[in-house]
């Protein structure tokens, strides 16, 4: 069955760098969309990046504006896993943070299974 | 950025009702327009993808219609196994927005 499995999250000050990794199985990896999405506590969701089957090219590659040029997504098709470097974090990047697979039907993607989530808490 | 409004933010029910939650769309996402289901402390489970089709497993009370603007999830018999927080997003054009989330409490 498909897993997804986060890693990486925890207590970070503001200003320092966390890398988040998401462990994927029970599926072709290299054939879905990968995406990452984030909760702060007692808020809703907010999307923050994804990225195509492959990313070779900057176009398949797309960040909320609130975290662009911070964050960094990634993936390792060979190791069926993804990434999200996260650098210069602020406190309000607090949050649980999701990874999701994209699934593309109709001409539109949706995020069929969804990983448990890790905390990333940022706070000096 | 495409905002998307969901009304009401809360509603309570009781086993049984049929229970409607509305999303509109700031601008027009076709039909590019899901819906998911969050329990207190799990991740989301998506119902609905395209507005109106169902995701395989999901159980068949659960339904999804509308497109351009406004969208509907219609929950036709609530379970208690429904009361949860639900969230629509769209995928039309990034960065991709979710509503503010329905919570659907038990009366």
């Amino acid at each position: 069955q498909v897993q997804l499995v986060e890693s990486g999250g925890g207590w970070v000050k503001p200003g320092g760098s966390l890398r988040l990794s998401c462990a994927a199985s029970g599926f072709t990896f290299v054939n879905y969309y990968m995406s990452w999405i984030r909760q702060a506590p007692g808020k809703g969701l907010e999307w923050v990046s994804y990225i195509s089957i492959t990313s070779s090219s900057s176009s398949y590659i797309k960040y909320a504006d609130s975290v662009k040029g911070r964050f960094t997504i990634s993936r390792d098709n060979a190791k069926n896993s993804l990434f999200l470097q996260m650098n210069s974090l602020r406190a309000e990047d607090t949050a649980v943070y999701y990874c999701a697979r994209g699934r593309a039907a109709g001409g539109g993607l949706h995020l069929d299974y969804w990983g448990q989530g890790t905390l990333v808490t940022v706070s000096s | 950025d495409i905002q998307m409004t969901q009304s009401p933010s809360s509603l309570s029910a009781s086993v049984g009702d049929r229970v409607t939650i509305t999303c509109r769309a700031s601008q027009s996402i076709r039909s590019y327009l899901n819906w998911y289901q969050q329990k207190p402390g799990k991740a989301p489970k998506l119902l609905i993808y395209t507005a109106s089709s169902l995701q395989s497993g999901v159980p068949s009370r659960f339904s999804g219609s509308g497109s351009g603007t406004d969208f509907t999830l219609t929950i036709s018999s609530l379970q208690p196994d429904d009361f949860a927080t639900y969230y629509c997003q769209q995928s039309y054009t990034t960065p991709w927005t979710f509503g503010q989330g329905t919570k659907v409490e038990f009366k």
